[in-house]
């Protein structure tokens, strides 16, 4: 399977702990995003890589949300001091700054419960 | 900044007949891109069609078209002969510069057999 893929799937966590997520993008694309979808909306912007580079944050991600892609290729999304409000599906997308249109490409998402 | 607005929470159709989903969105983008997303019950979200803002021709891929309205700024989606496998959440979505994707709340889709 060549598609974007997340671990773990799920992950249920008590309040306070540490949790990180990873996610392995298509192996030719460059970019890679981050997004957090609660229930009942659509995906929100959390955090975008070109290649190792971090470019753009959302006032979303607050001081206690980290993300790296330290060789360009996966990535993964810390989060320190969980909260009950961090529960929510964390999806991962990447795409090729080559295509013309930007479409990107998800994952099956990370499914996070904070206790 | 973009917003993106899906008014409709939830629709159903019964098979092989048609629906179409609305979208309303706002950009202060020039160049920009829509798209619809499709979103299966416990399934990853997956691309139905895109639309470029600088193109007057609607997109069509298969059974699903657009209906494009710049000025309006409307971008609605069009099954036709719809499948059980249509079931699903529908996200509208509008791209331009910064290169994150801005989603509506979504449609949930029921086809009824």
């Amino acid at each position: 399977d060549t598609g974007v893929s997340q671990d773990p799937r799920h992950k249920i966590t008590k309040r306070g702990q540490n949790v990180t997520f990873r996610c392995d993008p298509i192996s030719e694309h460059n970019r890679l995003y981050w997004y957090r979808q609660t229930l009942g909306q659509g995906p929100e912007f959390l955090t975008y890589f070109q290649n190792e580079a971090q470019l753009e944050k959302s006032r979303l991600l607050s001081d206690r949300f980290s993300a790296e892609r330290p060789k360009g290729s996966f990535s993964t999304l810390e989060i320190q001091r969980t909260e009950q409000g961090d529960s929510a599906m964390y999806l991962c997308a990447s795409s090729s700054e080559l295509a013309l249109y930007n479409e990107q490409f998800f994952g099956p998402g990370t499914r996070l419960t904070v206790l | 900044a973009q917003t993106v607005t899906q008014s409709q929470p939830e629709m159903s159709v019964q098979e092989a007949e048609t629906v179409t989903l609305s979208c309303t969105y706002d950009t202060s983008e020039s160049n920009y891109y829509l798209f619809w997303y499709k979103q299966p019950p416990s399934r990853q979200m997956i691309l139905v069609i895109r639309q470029e803002a600088y193109k007057q021709q609607n997109a069509t891929e298969n059974r699903f078209s657009v209906n494009f309205q710049k000025a309006a700024k409307s971008f609605s989606l069009k099954i036709s002969d719809s499948q059980l496998g249509d079931t699903a959440m529908y996200f509208c979505a509008c791209g331009a510069g910064s290169y994150q994707l801005t989603f509506g709340k979504g449609t949930k889709l029921s086809v009824i057999p």
